[in-house]
């Protein structure tokens, strides 16, 4: 089983913070890298796929960045706002025709 | 959003007894995939599939079996139920293994 790490487990930040979580993953074998944003009550939607070293994607406020070499993912929030307030996940491939491992989530709480 | 139900959407039922839960897609996805989420673990693969009648173990598959006689619907059953089963089941889908998953509304299922 693939080891996706995430961290912090959870965070509380007040609105109009900038806030960043981590993933780690092996970098070995890397194919793509998922982030997905859970809201309670809701199901996972995915925010974005990643696959190259050096990516940055940007919906809205929200960005990530990958490093495939040292195995690990960035997602910043610029802002925060109370609707920000969701678990959000990355996930790994095992490889090019391996299921997705996802890490345990970051809770995020924005607080008004 | 991707056209994805699963019936029922809550469920409660006693230790031992049978349970099928169903995940039907409009979507025409190659796969499909069931999760379980519980407090800690973040989401779980119990089982998956790849096309009609074909389908693969995920890293939480001892007391579930899977079936797939349809490209849009994908059965989970718990042939026994017992308490350690009681969690919210999601169904999700992709076009391919790496890419990105579509879920559910997911199943809270109680066994007592």
């Amino acid at each position: 089983i693939l080891n996706v790490e995430q961290s912090p487990q959870s965070l509380h930040v007040q609105e109009g913070d900038s806030t960043n979580f981590t993933c780690s993953f092996p970098s070995s074998n890397f194919y793509a890298l998922h982030w997905y944003r859970w809201e309670t009550a809701k199901s996972p939607e995915a925010l974005f796929v990643m696959t190259l070293n050096g990516d940055e994607k940007k919906k809205g406020r929200i960005s990530a960045t990958l490093n495939t070499k040292e195995g690990y993912s960035y997602l910043y929030i610029k802002g925060s706002q109370p609707e920000d307030s969701a678990t959000y996940l990355c996930a790994r491939p095992g490889g090019a025709n391996s299921k997705l491992t996802f890490g345990k989530g970051i809770t995020l709480s924005v607080r008004p | 959003d991707a056209g994805i139900t699963q019936s029922p959407r809550h469920k409660v039922t006693e230790t031992g007894t049978p349970v099928t839960l169903r995940c039907h897609q409009t979507e025409n996805h190659r796969y499909m995939y069931w999760y379980r989420q519980d407090p800690g673990h973040g989401l779980r693969l119990i089982h998956y599939s790849y096309g009609v009648k074909d389908t693969d173990k995920g890293e939480v598959s001892d007391g579930y079996s899977v079936s797939r006689s349809k490209t849009e619907d994908f059965l989970l059953t718990l042939e026994s139920a017992t308490s350690s089963q009681t969690s919210v089941y999601f169904c999700a889908i992709s076009l391919d293994l790496t890419y990105e998953q579509y879920f559910g509304p997911g199943t809270r299922l109680t066994v007592t």
